[in-house]
C-alpha cells in the first residue's frame, strides 16, 4: 500500500459541477500539502495544513475549498472551476511543516474542466 | 522575488553520466531537496543537501555550494528508467519549499 493515496486518478468536470479530490496518508505524518502542477510550471503550493490547522493559503481562489478533518485526511471541494484550473492536484505529507524531513507524494488527480 | 532555474530538458544516452544543475535566488536557504518524477507518476525523493558538498547515494549524487545558490544532481551509469522529470526545490526561510520547473530528461539506447 502506498503511503500517500489520491482518488480519484482521473476526473472530468464541467465548470457548473462540483466535486471533491481526497487524499489519505498512512505514514503517520502531521503535515499535509495541496499542490497545483501544470505543464512546464513549478509546482504551486495552495495550502497547508499541519496537525489539522490550516496554515498556509497562498491567495488560491474561493472556488477550491480544502478540508482537513484529521491528520490523516484530506479533502480538496471544487465547484464553478474554470477551464485553467485543468492541472494534475498532487497531495503531499511531511512528518510536519518547518521541518526538515522529505515530502511524500501522491500520485495526483489529473483534472480536466470542460 | 524567489526563483529556481533548471534547463527544460536534457537528453543522454544510456551508461553514460548526466549533471543535472539547479541554481537558486531565495529569502534564506533551509535545505535543498531533489525528487524525481515519472510520467504520470507521483514525484518520490532522491536526496537532501544542507551543507556544502556531494552526497552519494548509488548511482546518484547531489552537489550543493551554498556560496553560489548552486547546486547539481549526478546521474551515472544511466538507465533507461532513469527517463523522467528531476525537480529541485529550495526551502527558504520561511520553511516554505520553493521549486524548479522541473528537467526532463530523456535517455536514448
Amino acid at each position: 500500500e502506498t503511503g500517500v493515496t489520491q482518488t480519484p486518478r482521473h476526473l472530468v468536470m464541467g465548470m457548473t459541477n462540483k466535486k471533491s479530490l481526497k487524499c489519505e496518508q498512512h505514514l503517520g505524518h502531521n503535515a499535509m500539502y495541496w499542490y497545483k502542477q501544470s505543464a512546464k510550471k513549478p509546482l504551486e503550493l495552495m495550502f497547508v495544513y499541519n496537525f489539522k490547522e490550516q496554515t498556509e493559503n497562498n491567495s488560491v481562489p474561493s472556488r477550491f475549498s480544502p478540508e482537513c478533518p484529521n491528520s490523516s485526511h484530506l479533502f480538496l471541494h471544487l465547484h464553478t472551476l474554470q477551464p485553467e484550473d485543468s492541472a494534475l492536484y498532487l497531495c503531499a505529507s511531511s512528518q510536519g511543516e518547518g521541518e526538515a524531513t522529505e515530502a511524500f507524494f501522491g500520485q495526483g488527480t489529473r483534472l480536466t474542466v470542460v | 522575488g524567489q526563483n529556481i532555474d533548471q534547463p527544460t530538458e536534457m537528453t543522454a544516452t544510456e551508461g553514460a553520466i548526466v549533471q543535472i544543475n539547479c541554481t537558486y535566488q531565495t529569502s534564506g536557504f533551509n535545505g535543498l531537496f531533489w525528487y524525481q518524477q515519472h510520467a504520470g507518476e507521483a514525484p518520490t525523493f532522491l536526496s537532501y543537501n544542507v551543507l556544502d558538498g556531494l552526497e552519494e547515494k548509488g548511482r546518484f549524487s547531489s552537489f550543493l555550494s551554498r556560496s553560489k545558490g548552486y547546486s547539481y544532481l549526478l546521474l551515472k551509469e544511466l538507465q533507461m528508467k532513469d527517463s523522467a522529470s528531476y525537480l529541485c526545490a529550495v526551502r527558504d526561510s520561511n520553511y516554505q519549499l520553493i521549486w524548479g520547473a522541473g528537467t526532463k530528461l530523456i535517455i536514448k539506447p
